[in-house]
């Protein structure tokens, strides 16, 4: 049973246009969220995170928002560029206890 | 610069092979994890480690183990007992424990003949 769900595998964007990348989980005990970045055959980096006791969290041209009430989280990039094309996962924790999504595969077409 | 090494990036045994994957890091990070990734599913957890010589079996500890006898080191074997070793393998660390992100190596392919 998944606890975090990306259910787009895949999602593509014209340059310049916003990308938005979805995240549900079930966990109500879930305090701390995060959005990874991974290029084919590397680790993820790290990219935004979120505490529970905000519903956004800006950096740049990555916004996460966090609906805990719909217990969904959602990346925005704006504008997306074609290095933003990439596999993104999101990812919730208690305490020390991680869980990822499987990842959406975000292509950003110039 | 610092960061986390995972050797060697490509590995291949023999079934019924012992085989270990290295991860160092020079972050001074406390804690330090082990993860498995397969086609079309998230990373899951198969052990982590918050001080040395301590550690903590994750989701899917079975067929595996690990030590962590030095703060920059946890080194994951993938022994005979793990039914189903091929896959990719990526080792993270993070300051202390909380609500930290997690820095993560480039990862080791795993590849069982």
């Amino acid at each position: 049973d998944q606890q975090v769900k990306q259910n787009s595998p895949s999602l593509s964007v014209q340059e310049g246009r916003i990308s938005i990348l979805n995240c549900d989980y079930t966990n109500s005990m879930f305090d701390y969220f995060l959005w990874y970045k991974k290029y084919p055959a590397e680790g993820p980096t790290f990219l935004i995170s979120i505490s529970s006791i905000k519903d956004k969290n800006e950096d740049g041209r990555f916004t996460v928002f966090l609906n805990k009430s719909a217990k969904h989280l959602s990346l925005h990039i704006v504008p997306s560029q074609p290095g933003d094309s990439a596999v993104y996962f999101c990812a919730a924790s208690e305490g020390q206890n991680f869980v990822f999504g499987p990842g959406t595969r975000l292509s950003v077409l110039p | 610069d610092g960061g986390i090494t995972q050797s060697p990036k490509y590995l291949f045994r023999k079934e019924g092979q012992n085989v270990t994957l290295s991860c160092e890091q020079n972050l001074n990070h406390d804690a330090m994890y082990w993860y498995r990734q397969d086609p079309g599913q998230g990373l899951r957890l198969i052990y982590y480690s918050q001080i040395v010589n301590d550690f903590q079996k994750g989701d899917i500890a079975e067929g595996y183990s690990v030590s962590r006898e030095k703060k920059e080191s946890f080194p994951l074997t993938v022994t005979s007992a793990q039914k189903n070793p091929t896959a990719f393998y990526l080792c993270a660390s993070s300051i202390g424990t909380g609500p930290r992100p997690q820095h993560f190596g480039d990862g080791t392919r795993l590849s069982i003949l």
